[in-house]
């Protein structure tokens, strides 16, 4: 299986912040990588896929980018709605690993 | 828009089998991969497997000798069957959507997300 290691495991920061969640493949997967935020309660919601492709509707202040086995997904400009966790997670094989996700919590 | 809604019981008892189902509405099942994923309380996401319509099937290896996945298209849903529980199997059940996207700003590149998800349905298993 393809291991997927997220850094930072939590982080504070405050709105405005431009944040940067990195995550790193035990294996190149090329651009098969995928973000997801959730919120508590809330089932994931898929933001980013593709490496850096934005999911429809996703707001620009997101936006990802990567290949090989390093990935980085960047907040440019942190909105309140945007504390949540997030979730890198590969689509290259079975089976579909998640990182073990960020907590982005408010400072 | 298509939307995904988990069933099943609430408690299931150990050994006993898990069985939820999820049922699509609003779209068509065919050509995507209709995939289960579950988190623990205050834990992660994994991955569990999927189902696509043709019925084949990928099921993650630390679960697979006991799942069973089924689709049924005349009735929109596809089932997830996990037997031999126990309190580790103790979760919320996510069904999900696994949709080919293109690559924004291209045809040429193609890839697999899960862009719509059920609300979860939490299983305890308890006696």
């Amino acid at each position: 299986d393809i291991q997927m290691t997220q850094s930072p495991s939590s982080l504070s920061a405050s709105a405005g912040d431009r944040v940067t969640i990195t995550c790193r493949a035990s294996q190149s997967i090329s651009t098969y990588l995928n973000w997801y935020q959730q919120k508590p309660g809330r089932a994931p919601k898929l933001l980013i896929y593709g490496a850096s492709s934005l999911q429809s509707g996703v707001p620009s202040r997101f936006s990802g980018s990567g290949s090989g086995t390093d990935f980085t997904l960047t907040i440019s400009s942190l909105q309140p709605e945007d504390f949540a966790t997030y979730y890198c997670q590969h689509s290259y094989t079975t089976p579909r690993t998640f990182g073990q996700g960020t907590n982005l919590e408010i400072k | 828009q298509v939307q995904l809604q988990e069933s099943g019981p609430g408690l299931v008892k150990p050994s006993e089998t898990l069985s939820l189902t999820c049922t699509v509405s609003g779209g068509s099942i065919s050509n995507s991969y209709w995939t289960w994923i579950r988190q623990p309380a205050g834990k992660g996401l994994e991955w569990i497997g999927r189902i696509h319509t043709s019925g084949s099937t990928n099921y993650n290896p630390s679960l697979q000798s006991r799942i069973t996945m089924s689709i049924d298209t005349s009735k929109i849903q596809f089932s997830l069957r996990l037997s031999s529980v126990t309190a580790a199997d103790t979760a919320v059940y996510y069904c999900a959507r696994g949709y080919r996207m293109a690559a924004v700003g291209t045809t040429s590149y193609y890839y697999y997300g899960m862009d719509v998800w059920g609300q979860g349905t939490t299983v305890t298993v308890s006696s």
